[in-house]
């Protein structure tokens, strides 16, 4: 069974440069998360979908963050104007959601971003 | 608002050596525990979880991890610490039922020296 897929792995750019991070979750998953973890810190939740509609986006920033996910499959995040702090790796996670399972995330090997 | 506590931010074992690395969390009723890994450069990986049933769960990689209720701790142990397992592990909790997301401890780096 194949992962969670990410890309790119890596990614470098100036401040106010735009960036996008895109992510294909494992197959049959209706639940997609999109996960901030700074350098020393835990993954912080940025959105959750379920399907193709959100469920939780209390702590995304919206003001310069973006996240879709059209066909309930893969996502996309978007970043309009990077700032310095948001340099840090943007996991994505999915599972079987909709009351299936344990809640067991599984994760992607996320993509790293450097703001300079 | 639920929370995960990891008080130590860095532990360096030696190998061979036993290990513990601490968890407690905040919830308001019986969550669901992870404990998750996570290699330099790599995402996270599932060691083990609990849910119901037998408080001690067993995991991959010779990892154990014990829930007590009264405590609000889910410890993570292993008897003999290998030099592979240094990295960064994380305690998440989640809910039983509903769809709210994990939320994740800041995470405990483990240094293996010989």
């Amino acid at each position: 069974e194949a992962g969670v897929a990410q890309s790119p792995r890596y990614k470098i750019i100036e401040k106010r440069q735009s960036v996008a991070f895109w992510c294909n979750p494992i197959s049959g998953h209706a639940t997609l998360y999109w996960y901030q973890q700074i350098l020393g810190q835990g993954p912080k939740l940025l959105i959750q979908f379920q399907n193709n509609g959100v469920v939780d986006d209390s702590q995304l920033p919206k003001d310069r963050f973006s996240a879709e996910r059209l066909k309930g499959v893969d996502s996309t995040l978007k970043i309009q104007p990077a700032k310095l702090e948001d340099s840090a790796v943007y996991l994505c996670a999915s599972s079987l959601g909709g009351g299936r399972g344990t809640g067991e995330l599984f994760f992607g090997e996320g993509s790293r971003l450097t703001v300079l | 608002a639920q929370s995960v506590t990891q008080p130590d931010i860095h532990i360096t074992v030696s190998e061979g050596a036993s290990l513990e690395l601490r968890c407690n969390y905040s919830y308001g009723a019986t969550p669901y525990l992870f404990w998750y890994v996570q290699s330099p450069g790599q995402g996270l990986q599932l060691l083990l979880k609990y849910f119901s049933g037998d408080t001690l769960v067993q995991g991959i990689k010779g990892f154990e991890a014990e829930f007590k209720r009264s405590q609000s701790s889910f410890n993570l142990r292993k008897p003999s610490v290998h030099w592979s397992d240094a990295a960064e592990y994380f305690c998440a909790v989640g809910p039983t039922s509903g769809n709210t997301p994990l939320v994740f401890g800041k995470g405990t780096r483990l240094s293996v020296i010989a």
